[in-house]
């Protein structure tokens, strides 16, 4: 069955470092997000991606969140400086939208990153 | 602003019971409103979803009521079982845009 990939699951890192988490979504899936999911909380959009574009990228902290997909396929995002408030699951999911609307959104098992 | 509101937080129920949980939206706009799973350490699964031109959707022990004159809908779990204990996220959105989360759900399942 077709997944969405997502490295690392986990990243340990200190404060002021750089981190980067990748993306491989479902293949022929044109949209891509890029969500953080703070304990005990839902997922909140950082980035959302259709083919190579951003479509909104409003609520990423553009001093320190950048979030690239290249070549309309697998997507990485990247953390400088970390600040120990980044700590939280970044989930990567992709969606396939039809004539129909909406399509389901696919989520990855997520990088669980921890900043000390 | 919270776009998607969810209720309870948190619920435990007994083996066979009925477990509800409620959710209420604002935009009008929103064409698509999921019910996602979570296990931890996972990320949310597609659990079932209902589009605006319908009351209701069953599938297995699952049903969504949608209200859309009340803005509201609902996630029930008839004979809820040990193993449906997650966290159940109500989710909106509008065609091509980004879904907007609830705060979640912690439904415990008592054998």
């Amino acid at each position: 069955e077709a997944e969405v990939a997502q490295s690392p699951r986990y990243k340990i890192t200190e404060k002021s470092q750089a981190v980067a988490f990748w993306c491989d979504p479902i293949s022929g899936h044109a949209t891509l997000y890029w969500y953080r999911q703070i304990l005990g909380q839902g997922p909140e959009l950082l980035v959302q991606f259709q083919d190579e574009s951003v479509v909104d990228d409003s609520q990423l902290p553009k001093d320190r969140f950048s979030a690239e997909r290249l070549k309309g396929v697998d997507s990485t995002l990247k953390i400088q400086p970390a600040e120990l408030g980044d700590s939280a699951m970044y989930l990567c999911a992709s969606s396939l939208v039809t004539g129909r609307g909406t399509g389901e959104l696919f989520f990855g098992e997520g990088s669980r990153l921890t900043v000390l | 602003q919270q776009q998607v509101k969810q209720s309870p937080q948190s619920l435990i129920v007994q083996k066979g019971g009925i477990s509800i949980i409620n959710c209420a939206y604002e935009n009008t706009a929103f064409d698509y409103f999921p019910w996602y799973q979570q296990f931890p350490g996972k990320g949310p699964a597609l659990l079932i979803a209902i589009r605006p031109d319908v009351s209701e959707k069953k599938e297995g022990r699952f049903t969504i009521s949608f209200n859309k004159s009340a803005k509201q809908f609902s996630l029930h779990i008839m004979d809820s079982q040990p193993g449906d204990s997650a966290t159940y996220f109500c989710a909106a959105s509008h065609t091509g845009n980004q879904f907007y989360f609830g705060t979640g759900t912690s439904l415990t399942v008592i054998p």
